[in-house]
């Protein structure tokens, strides 16, 4: 079973504009997400992150949204830019070690 | 650079032979992670240590797979008669004492298996 799901595999942005990555889960346990950035051939960079109980967290161009009721999160750049273009991960825990990973969206971001 | 770091980046191997791999925290971590990733998937957990213990370890680490952290500081991965399903990315993260939830990851080592 799939507890972290991220249902769009791509998604297609335009430089300037805002990008929204979303995440659902099921597991209503996880207490704790985290976004994470990865270009190819590299390991996941930590991005941004927010506890269950807050509803929004923001670091500079990126802000989580966490929507307890509907277990869905979503991840807004503004601006978007060319450096952005990679895939994006979703992951939440509820142990303080094992991450549950979703399956990731790769973003491109259009000149 | 500080970051978490593993070796070899890339390895190709045989059906049937054993490989190590070297993982190196960020040095005041004291929490390191074992994670497996796949084409089009998103990393999987296999285990985790605190300090030299192993603490948990996930059903996919079948009993070809063995891991330690022998002074709490690098660890190691080990795969014995190795499968090409065993072909993947395989990630090393660590995180610092009371703060589990942040993981930061090393560049991976990827696997091929022939």
């Amino acid at each position: 079973d799939q507890q972290v799901k991220q249902n769009s595999p791509s998604l297609s942005v335009q430089e300037g504009r805002i990008s929204i990555l979303n995440c659902d889960y099921t597991n209503s346990m996880f207490d704790y997400f985290l976004w994470y950035k990865k270009y190819p051939a590299e390991g996941p960079t930590f991005l941004i992150s927010i506890s269950s109980i807050k509803d929004k967290n923001e670091d500079g161009r990126f802000t989580v949204f966490l929507n307890k009721s509907a277990k869905h999160l979503s991840l807004h750049i503004v601006p978007s830019q060319p450096g952005d273009s990679a895939v994006y991960f979703c992951a939440a825990t509820h142990s303080n070690y094992q991450l549950i990973w979703g399956a990731g969206t790769k973003l491109i971001i259009k000149p | 650079d500080t970051g978490v770091s593993q070796d070899p980046r890339h390895k190709i191997t045989k059906r049937g032979q054993n490989v190590t791999f070297r993982c190196d925290p960020i040095s005041e971590h004291n929490r390191l992670y074992w994670y497996r990733q796949t084409l089009g998937q998103g990393p999987e957990f296999l285990t985790y240590f605190q300090n030299e213990a192993q603490l948990e370890k996930s059903r996919l680490l079948s009993d070809r797979f063995s891991a330690e952290r022998p002074k709490g500081s690098f660890s190691t991965l080990e795969i014995q008669r190795t499968e090409q399903g065993d072909s993947a990315m395989y990630l090393c993260a660590s995180s610092p004492a009371g703060s589990a939830d942040t993981q930061y990851f090393g560049p991976g080592t990827r696997l091929t298996v022939l």
